[in-house]
């Protein structure tokens, strides 16, 4: 069974803080990993990685994959109070039965609370 | 642009009664999900189409039935409902085949179910 895993489940800071969060994983038939932030309602999307070693950046925001040690990391540097969110950590993996198509498995999520 | 759009936004159900949840989206996405979350225990994919006219089971799909008569549109039904299916429910979509581009999620309907 296809499993995601986040850590920690919550996390209180100071704005200026950073912050790392973790995703490990185990699935079959990997294709990428992908990191949504949820405030008040939809999941919205920040990244998605399929190499090992490479950064991806979005302002303060930066994510890496390890495919060989199946996890990743997400980084928020100088925080701000509106960077409060759960940040939840899917991994999109082939269905069985040797289809093409994919579905995606999510870790619990990471609460992050930033106080100003 | 209007994306992923789902009704109601909020319901409270009795148990055994039905109802269904609407997912539309308008970006011409072939793939489309039902997702339930949890305290504590993330998104769990429900039931998902990768076409018009097809659906299939995910990782939780008892108790519930889908329906995708339109490309554009995927339909939960829960015929009976309980209490354990008190949850918020979250519609995505996404391209086709391609794995290189995330799902896009609506803004999530709250069901209580007394």
């Amino acid at each position: 069974e296809d499993k995601v895993v986040q850590s920690p489940l919550s996390l209180v800071v100071h704005e200026g803080d950073t912050v790392t969060l973790n995703c490990s994983y185990e699935v079959t038939n990997f294709r990428s990993l992908l990191w949504y932030k949820q405030e008040k309602k939809a999941p919205t999307f920040l990244f998605m990685l399929t190499s090992s070693g490479i950064e991806k950046k979005s302002g303060r925001l930066s994510s890496i994959l390890d495919k060989k040690e199946l996890f990743s990391i997400l980084n928020i540097t100088a925080t701000q109070t509106g960077d409060s969110a759960i940040y939840l950590c899917a991994v999109d993996s082939l269905l069985a039965g040797g289809t093409s198509y994919g579905k995606l498995t999510f870790g619990q999520g990471t609460i992050l609370t930033v106080h100003p | 642009n209007a994306g992923v759009t789902q009704t109601p936004k909020f319901r409270v159900l009795k148990t055994g009664q039905s109802m269904t949840l609407l997912c539309a989206q308008d970006m011409n996405h072939e793939y489309m999900y039902w997702y339930r979350q949890d305290p504590g225990m993330g998104l769990r994919l429900i039931h998902y189409s990768v076409g018009e006219g097809t659906t299939a089971k995910g990782e939780v799909p008892d108790g519930y039935n889908v329906s995708r008569l339109k490309k554009q549109n995927f339909l939960l039904g829960l015929e009976s409902a309980a209490p354990s299916q008190t949850s918020v429910y979250f519609c995505a979509s996404s391209y086709g085949r391609g794995f290189r581009q995330p799902q896009h999620f609506g803004d999530g309907t709250r069901l209580s179910i007394l």
